[in-house]
């Protein structure tokens, strides 16, 4: 089945800085989306982004389907960023298949 | 509203107990997933719904039991279970099955096995 990979898999950052998480996928996709699961285990959807570029507030994803990878990038971290940011994807209705996350602390 | 609904929010049992955890989304969705996340793992797909007929069982044991009634709603029955199986239990929906669209998740069942 389809693989998937995140990086770095802890990032500790000051608040106010920036970051870029990296997902790379070993096969053609036709679903990503990116998560951010809270302490308390909810998962809030990020951005739904196959291919692409997409921009929310401070967050933005950029897909680059034809090499297998995504980047989502977080610009003037907040300590409400803090948890576990997930890549998930999707081969054509196989299965939806979740990468092992970055869990990222942002201190005050 | 992109919100999907599951009760209870903590659940204790033993292992010779039977209960069940229940999901509801109200967006028209016609697929739904079960899905266990172990603490500091990624989740992993359990069940998949498509027009509440069974589409993908990832060789899930058979103490547990998934049951769409209807398009809306969706439970997990659990049966004997074993302490191994305590995690965060997912229910996710989608417009279609999955491929096609955004999956929304709900806040999770975190269930205990003692």
């Amino acid at each position: 089945g389809i693989q998937v990979e995140q990086s770095p898999p802890d990032l500790i950052l000051q608040e106010g800085a920036n970051s870029t998480l990296r997902c790379n996928f070993s096969d053609s996709v036709n679903n990503l989306q990116w998560f951010h699961q809270n302490p308390w285990g909810q998962l809030i959807n990020l951005f739904y982004i196959p291919s692409g570029t997409k921009q929310n507030g401070r967050l933005s994803a950029t897909t680059v389907a034809t090499e297998r990878y995504s980047l989502l990038y977080i610009s003037s971290s907040q300590t409400t960023d803090s948890g576990v940011y997930f890549c998930a994807v999707d081969n054509y209705g196989q299965n939806f298949v979740f990468g092992p996350g970055t869990r990222l602390s942002v201190l005050p | 509203d992109t919100e999907v609904t599951q009760t209870p929010k903590h659940l204790v049992m033993g292992m010779t107990n039977k209960k069940s955890l229940k999901c509801e989304q109200h967006m028209g969705h016609r697929a739904m997933y079960w899905y266990k996340q172990k603490a500091k793992k990624p989740p992993e797909l359990m069940f998949v719904y498509s027009y509440e007929k069974l589409s993908i069982n990832e060789s899930v044991p058979s103490r547990f039991s998934p049951e769409c009634p209807n398009s809306s709603l969706l439970n997990l029955h659990l049966h004997a279970l074993q302490p191994e199986d305590s995690a965060l239990y997912l229910c996710a929906s989608s417009q279609r099955l999955a491929g096609t669209g955004i999956q929304y998740f709900g806040a999770g069942t975190r269930l205990s096995v003692l």
